[in-house]
Parts: structure tokens; sequence; C-alpha cells
């Protein structure tokens, strides 16, 4: 099945630093790449995602971009806040396949 | 006007209980799902349900039972309650599988003692 690999595990940036998690994934079928925020407490929420047959996605200060050939995947968050500070897994799935496997997650620290 | 609600949102039980936790969505959506997170805050998806049959069962010991009574609730009851089974189970809901974004609920902090 799909293994997906997040890293780095955990992230402290400065305050209008900009922040990079990356994830791998093995399986050549997945299509489908989102990620989700989870701050400390609260329910997993989807700030993103991207379909295989785009290479890039930007939404405000976030951005995602795929790699197929390499089987990876970035996320992007610059300007960063202190309300930024949570969680955030990337996951992956291929259509048809009805299972969306998650990286193990980033923590992620803002300073002020 | 809460999308997926769950209850309880807490949980204290002894080993051997038996509980059951419940779900609701009020938007429409024809999958449904339970996740596992654990200590370390891994997302495994359990079950998955579309137009209340059974589509996903991930490995779970079958002391887990799902049950769909309508589109609209998916409950989950743990018979046999064990130190491993505490972690915070989430519901979730989407339309139309698993490429579609999912709507999780607030979470069931389980504590087995």
């Amino acid at each position: 099945g799909e293994n997906v690999e997040q890293h780095p595990s955990t992230l402290s940036v400065q305050e209008g630093d900009s922040a990079v998690i990356k994830c791998t994934y093995s399986d050549s079928a997945s299509n489908y790449f989102p990620w989700y925020k989870q701050e400390l407490g609260k329910r997993p929420q989807l700030i993103i995602d991207i379909r295989s047959n785009v290479g890039e996605k930007k939404d405000q200060r976030i951005a995602v971009t795929l790699n197929k050939t390499a089987k990876h995947f970035s996320l992007h968050i610059t300007e960063t806040q202190p309300e930024d500070s949570a969680v955030y897994f990337c996951a992956a799935s291929r259509a048809n396949d009805y299972k969306l496997s998650f990286g193990a997650g980033t923590t992620v620290t803002v300073r002020a | 006007d809460t999308a997926v609600s769950q209850t309880p949102k807490y949980l204290v039980t002894q080993m051997g209980n038996d509980k059951s936790i419940k779900c609701e969505q009020n938007l429409g959506h024809d999958t449904m799902y339970w996740y596992k997170q654990d200590s370390k805050k891994f997302l495994k998806i359990m079950f998955s349900y579309n137009n209340k049959e059974l589509i996903i069962n991930e490995t779970v010991p079958n002391r887990f039972s799902p049950k769909s009574p309508d589109k609209a609730h998916l409950n989950l009851h743990i018979n046999s309650l064990e130190l491993g089974d505490s972690a915070v189970y989430f519901c979730a809901s989407s339309q139309g599988g698993w490429t579609s974004k999912q709507y999780f609920g607030p979470g069931t902090r389980l504590t087995v003692t």
C-alpha cells in the first residue's frame, strides 16, 4: 500500500520567515495530495490540496508543489505568523482506492 | 450549524467495558470515516462508509464495529476495551470519496484505565 513520509517532524521558524515541509510517497498511481492543519486540541482541517495534473497551487501565503517524477510534494508557508503554529499533515491517495494515507505530521512553531 | 459533530467529547472508562461514539454530519455528504489519532499524533483510517455501505475496514480488530443507520450518521461501538485503545477518534465526511475535501468532527478523546 501507499507509504507517505514527512519531514521534518518539528520545525521552528521566526515570525515572518518561510516554512517548508516535504513529503514523499511510494505509489506512483497516487493522484491526490491534500494538506491538513491541526491546531492544538482541535480537529484537522484541509488547507490546500493538489492533484497530479497540476505542478503547483497557491492560496495566499500557502503554496504546494508536486514533483510526480520524484514522487514528492511540499508545503510552503511564507511570511509565517503565530497563528500558523500547528501540526501539519500531508496525505496521498489515488482515485477509486478509497484510502487516504497520512504522513506522520510536522509540528510547526512560529516564534514571535 | 455544526457540520460534523461527535458525542461524547471525552470518554473515560475501564478495561473490558463496551462503549459507543456517535457521529452526525449535516453536510449532505455520502461518505463518512472513522480515524484514530494516537499519542504521537499519527492519523490512521479505520473505516469508511459510502451510502451506508462499508468500503474500507483497515485491519481493525473486530472489537470495533461501525454502524451507519443512514447517510448522515456513523457510529462506532467498541467491545472489551483495552489500554491500547486510548486515543482520539475522529469522524469525518466527504462528498464523493477520497479525492474530495474531508470535514472532520471535533474528536472524542477516549481514555481506558
